[in-house]
């Protein structure tokens, strides 16, 4: 079974520092990675999705990359602002027929940017 | 355009009432999905339909069902309600185009459900 683990639990920078955020899964067939911001008290927001052929996706400041062999992807926020404050999720869409459509998510990596 | 839309956004039960959380989506997907969250812990798939009439269960599934009678509807019904369902329920849709940008997952905001 698809087992995908977010460390660390939590992050807090200060504001302009570059985040790094860290997704672990330990199945390489995957059909894609996603990953979600997650604001207090409201649902889950796609950031940005990689294809399994992909090695990396990029969306203005933020850019995700995806190293299947190794079992990991990650989530860079250039020049942190306090509004990136968030959890932030990485979800892996699994490609085993018992897994079909079934995505596994990260406990989340709760990130606090300080002015 | 309204993505997913979650009624009700909170609700108190006691112990061994009955509800239903409504689910729509007017994006065509035809994936559907229904998570809970619990505190510190990542999503867990409670149910999830492929399209109208098929369901099938995820990790989660006992106390709950669901149906899909319709592409837009998904809604999930909790019987017999127990403290153990008090949580932070999500539902999600997505289109199957395989290795294609759509098949991004979009959520709901969340039905806070505390059974007491």
């Amino acid at each position: 079974k698809q087992e995908v683990t977010q460390i660390p639990a939590a992050l807090s920078v200060p504001e302009g520092e570059n985040l790094v955020l860290n997704c672990s899964f330990t199945d390489s067939a995957i059909y894609n990675l996603q990953w979600f911001r997650q604001d207090p008290g409201k649902g889950l927001t796609s950031l940005l999705l990689i294809q399994s052929s992909q090695r990396e996706q990029t969306s203005g400041r933020l850019n995700a990359s995806l190293d299947k062999s190794s079992g990991r992807s990650t989530l860079y926020i250039a020049a942190s602002q306090p509004g990136d404050s968030a959890t932030y999720l990485c979800a892996a869409l699994p490609m085993t027929t018992d897994s079909w459509g079934k995505f596994q998510f990260g406990a989340g990596t709760q990130v606090v940017v300080t002015p | 355009n309204a993505g997913v839309t979650q009624t009700p956004k909170f609700r108190i039960l006691k112990i061994g009432q009955s509800m239903t959380l409504q689910c729509t989506q007017d994006m065509n997907h035809n994936y559907m999905y229904w998570y809970r969250q619990d505190p510190g812990m990542g999503l867990k798939l409670i149910y999830y339909s492929v399209g109208a009439g098929i369901t099938d269960k995820g990790e989660v599934p006992n106390g709950y069902n669901v149906s899909r009678s319709t592409t837009e509807d998904f809604p999930l019904r909790l019987e017999l309600a127990a403290p153990s369902q008090t949580s932070v329920y999500f539902c999600a849709s997505r289109y199957r185009d395989r290795g294609s940008p759509r098949e991004k997952l979009f959520f709901g905001s969340g039905t806070q459900l505390s059974v007491l």
